[in-house]
């Protein structure tokens, strides 16, 4: 098993959609969770941050963390074609200086 | 946030040559830098831990010969692709950890190696 899980879709919505990405773990040590987005031939942004179970939100976006199920999850509303792009979700056990392991990333379209 | 830069973004070499890569960190210093590789549509592929004033972390299958890390000073990280080959042809990714209270890493833009 690995030790993060994603669905790489790839995703397709109408544009004004909410989508939801989702990503499992095995790995109980993680305690640090992000979400990154990246665009085609482009580094990764860091879109969210979280380190505790339950909701925030910036914007448009709201991510989730339940660390009892393992489990973390971004949503997007009125998402817009300028979201279409990889999302990946990434983890660690010990903050910025600790290596992220990733998920493989789910491509989303957002269809105007 | 935090602004990684990378130096060239993108790069296109005979086979056998060598490259460098440059990664710095603009306006934050790092002691600890990250190089990634991601093949197309693919996750990112964690290669090695650049740390500063010390010898950088492989990850295991990662030549440690082939791919030279100097961690030069506190913005700056270089990656070497030695006697490069077509199979080595990727994109390459460095990230930072800013050091603020969002304790968390920045990437740089990316660069695509291509070996001919």
């Amino acid at each position: 098993q690995k030790e993060v899980e994603q669905d790489p879709g790839p995703l397709s919505v109408p544009e004004g959609a909410i989508v939801s990405l989702n990503c499992t773990y095995s790995n109980s040590a993680f305690q640090y969770f992000m979400w990154y987005r990246q665009y085609s031939r482009k580094g990764p942004e860091l879109l969210m941050y979280t380190y505790s179970s339950g909701n925030k939100e910036d914007g448009r976006f709201t991510a989730q963390v339940d660390k009892s199920s393992k489990y973390i999850s971004l949503f997007i509303r009125d998402s817009q074609p300028s979201d279409s792009a990889t999302y990946l979700c990434a983890m660690n056990s010990g903050g910025s200086n600790y290596k992220l392991t990733f998920g493989k990333g789910t491509l989303l379209t957002v269809n105007p | 946030g935090a602004v990684v830069s990378q130096h060239p973004s993108r790069v296109i070499c005979k086979s056998g040559t060598s490259v460098k890569i440059e990664c710095r960190s603009l306006d934050f210093q790092a002691t600890t830098m990250f190089w990634y590789r991601q093949f197309p549509k693919q996750s990112l592929m964690l290669m090695a831990t650049s740390n500063e004033g010390s010898k950088a972390t492989y990850e295991q299958g990662v030549e440690k010969d082939k791919f030279l890390i100097n961690h030069a000073s506190l913005t700056l990280s270089t990656l070497t692709v030695t006697s490069a080959h077509p199979e080595d042809s990727s994109f390459y990714i460095c990230s930072a950890p800013s050091g603020s209270v969002t304790d968390t890493q920045y990437f740089g833009p990316g660069t695509r190696l291509t070996v001919l």
